[in-house]
């Protein structure tokens, strides 16, 4: 089956400390793969994406690459703002088939001053 | 470009009530996708739709529906309200037909059932 195993949460760091969330997956065939972002009281902001093994995507900061040896897509960011608190969902969708996302559970960030 | 619209941005129902949602996607995006998300269960898939078909669904029962028209905007609609359908309801929007094209996402409508 699909699907996506995000780090548990609730994350708190420190401003300018670096940030790593952990997202693992299940799929078949080879997904594409997105992290999203939700800020409170919002929908979700695209934050990235890679679509093939070994593509870096980044945003903002914000960087994951596509790993097939290891079937992961871990967040990372250098230096996080307090700006940058919010939920983060880890997702994929394949490219045949179902054109639907499967969300992880989401990891809460909390970056404090 | 302007983004996914979602209309009401707030609702209010009580038990047995039905309610109609409503999702404008981008400009030139044929595929709308809605999803519901919830504390305990997280963002689970409702279904898709393209060019006024639904393509694929998700595991709710059939008091969730939905349809889309010749301008691409969707509504889902449920029926029966129960309690458990408390829970914020994202529309998404995709430029093409294929599988694998990346969502974007509207603001959400809350709906609380009392």
């Amino acid at each position: 089956g699909n699907s996506v195993t995000q780090m548990e949460g609730p994350v708190t760091l420190s401003e300018e400390a670096f940030l790593t969330i952990n997202c693992t997956y299940t799929a078949t065939g080879y997904p594409s793969l997105f992290w999203y972002v939700q800020y409170p009281g919002e929908g979700l902001q695209l934050l990235l994406k890679a679509t093939k093994a070994d593509d870096k995507g980044s945003n903002k900061g914000f960087e994951a690459t596509y790993r097939k040896e290891t079937t992961s897509f871990h967040l990372e960011k250098g230096s996080v703002q307090v700006s940058d608190s919010a939920v983060y969902f880890c997702a994929l969708i394949r490219k045949t088939g179902a054109n639907n996302l499967f969300f992880g559970t989401g990891t809460r960030l909390t970056v404090i001053p | 470009k302007a983004g996914v619209t979602q209309t009401p941005r707030y609702l209010i129902k009580t038990r047995g009530q039905q309610v109609t949602l409503s999702c404008s996607p981008i400009s030139g995006h044929r595929s709308v996708s809605w999803y519901q998300q919830t504390p305990g269960q997280g963002l689970q898939f409702l279904f898709e739709y393209f060019s006024e078909t639904q393509r694929n669904k998700g595991n709710f029962p059939g008091r969730f529906s939905g349809r889309q028209f010749s301008n691409s905007r969707s509504e889902m609609n449920v029926s029966t309200l129960e309690l458990g359908d408390s829970a914020l309801y994202l529309c998404a929007s995709s430029a093409d037909s294929g599988s694998g094209e990346t969502q974007y996402f509207g603001p959400g409508t809350r709906l609380l059932v009392l």
